[in-house]
């Protein structure tokens, strides 16, 4: 079993929608959580972080993270074309060996 | 502000070769992860540089080597480079070795080999 799970999509949705990407995990170690937009031929983009549980948003965008359950979340409030990309999830264990683990990435495209 | 700056962009390199790849880091940074990414794949770390020492490493053979200069940045070496080597590598950078805030990437060095 992976660490870290996550649906390779690809996700389409109509521009305006709310799109919801999620990520599972199996260490309940974890503590700290991020999510990166990847566009094609590009490196990774830090869109948002968290530290253990919580709610964090940033303009169109939410970062939920459940530790009870070993879920995140990413919300895009009124997607828009410009979205289009891949989103990975990651996660970094401290305690002990320190680990930086990523999704293998939901490819998300915003149809106009 | 420069962000994370990585050469060439591309490269195109035979079975049992060696390849030497770049990465200059974002001005403030201090510490160098390097990360290969397959297609498809999310990005899979390979070892990190702090204090020109390698600090961590992933799941990788000993082919894979790398350097962190003074002025730190940092190369990613591959020797006898085999099929399966052919990925996108990234370099993140950050400040302090624990990157609890997230790394700033480059754009990637796309290696094929043939």
């Amino acid at each position: 079993q992976k660490e870290v799970e996550q649906d390779p999509g690809p996700l389409s949705v109509p521009e305006g929608a709310i799109v919801s990407l999620n990520c599972t995990y199996s260490n309940s170690a974890f503590q700290y959580f991020m999510w990166y937009r990847q566009y094609s031929r590009k490196g990774p983009e830090l869109l948002m972080y968290t530290y253990s549980s919580g709610n964090k948003e940033d303009g169109r965008f939410t970062a939920q993270v459940d530790k009870s359950s070993k879920y995140i979340s990413l919300f895009i409030r009124d997607s828009q074309p410009s979205d289009s990309a891949t989103y990975l999830c990651a996660m970094i264990l401290t305690s002990g060996t320190y680990k930086y683990i990523f999704g293998t990435g939901t490819r998300l495209k915003v149809l106009a | 502000d420069a962000g994370v700056t990585q050469s060439p962009t591309h490269l195109i390199k035979t079975r049992g070769q060696q390849v030497t790849l770049r990465c200059s880091p974002k001005s403030g940074h201090d510490t160098v992860s390097w990360y290969q990414q397959a297609l498809g794949q999310g990005p899979q770390f390979i070892f990190q540089y702090y204090e020109e020492e390698e600090r961590q490493r992933g799941n990788f053979p000993d082919r894979f080597s790398g350097h962190q200069f003074p002025n730190y940045s940092s190369e990613l070496n591959v020797n006898a480079l085999l099929l399966g080597d052919s990925a996108l590598y990234l370099c993140a950078s950050s400040l302090g070795s624990r990157a609890n805030y997230g790394y700033t990437f480059g754009s990637g060095t796309r290696l094929t080999v043939v």
